[in-house]
């Protein structure tokens, strides 16, 4: 149980595009996602916190109009990265933690997404 | 406030031998704590958490780990070590409550297995 996916495990993009990550709990509904970004031996650092039907939480020195968060569903999340540059290039993870039962009161991490912003 | 401190950021052990990763928390409540691990390009898998019950927790793959409250510490342990087990873990610690809120991650410690 606690399974979370993340599409695509890995994308190249060209400088100035969106790229759109998605995060889905499989087998639980999660009522909180959160969207970490680690870089290259690195912890991991929360970029947002969304729960769902309501406006993501943004940590500090995060852009929201530039990394926007929707959440329209209990097992769906999206990051969209918008007008991506080299230096958003990164490993993105999502988490998800759910209201009962299986997933409540652990995040449980999808496999992440590399991006590469040529 | 929360913190949490890897004391250790490599550690080499030979296959077979026991492993023991440190972790040192700060916290103005009974906290929860977790260990996760990450292989090489993949998401974080959690091993075990503690969330206030027994102080000795067992998780997955062989490993455990034990709350002592007056000591600040949470370790991680493994009576012998697997090739498999070379990745990096991160000492995690959030609020009480079981919300999973805030989580505060270490700098993560990377597991060397030498055969």
């Amino acid at each position: 149980g606690a399974v979370v996916s993340q599409h695509p495990s890995r994308v190249i993009c060209k400088s100035g595009t969106s790229v759109k990550i998605e995060c889905r709990s499989l087998d639980f509904q999660a009522t909180t996602m959160f969207w970490y970004r680690q870089f290259p031996k690195q912890s991991l650092m929360l970029m947002a916190t969304s729960n769902e039907g309501s406006k993501a939480t943004y940590e500090q020195g995060v852009e929201k109009d530039k990394f926007l968060i929707n959440h329209a569903s209990l097992t769906l999340s999206t990051l969209t990265v918008t007008s991506a540059h080299p230096e958003d290039s990164s490993f993105y993870i999502c988490s998800a933690r759910g209201f009962g039962g299986v997933g409540f009161g652990t995040q449980y991490f999808g496999p992440g997404t590399r991006l590469t912003v040529l | 406030a929360q913190s949490v401190t890897q004391l250790d950021s490599h550690v080499s052990v030979s296959e077979g031998t026991p492993v023991l990763l440190r972790c040192n928390y700060s916290s103005s409540y009974s906290p929860s704590l977790f260990w996760y691990v990450q292989h090489p390009n993949k998401g974080l898998q959690l091993l075990l958490k503690y969330t206030s019950a027994a102080t000795l927790v067992k998780g997955i793959n062989g490993f455990e780990a034990e709350f002592k409250k007056s000591e600040t510490s949470f370790h991680l342990t493994k009576p012998s070590a697997h090739m498999s087990d070379a990745a990096e873990y991160f000492c995690v610690v959030s609020p009480p409550g079981g919300g999973a809120d805030g989580l505060t991650f270490g700098k993560g410690t990377h597991l060397i297995i030498q055969p």
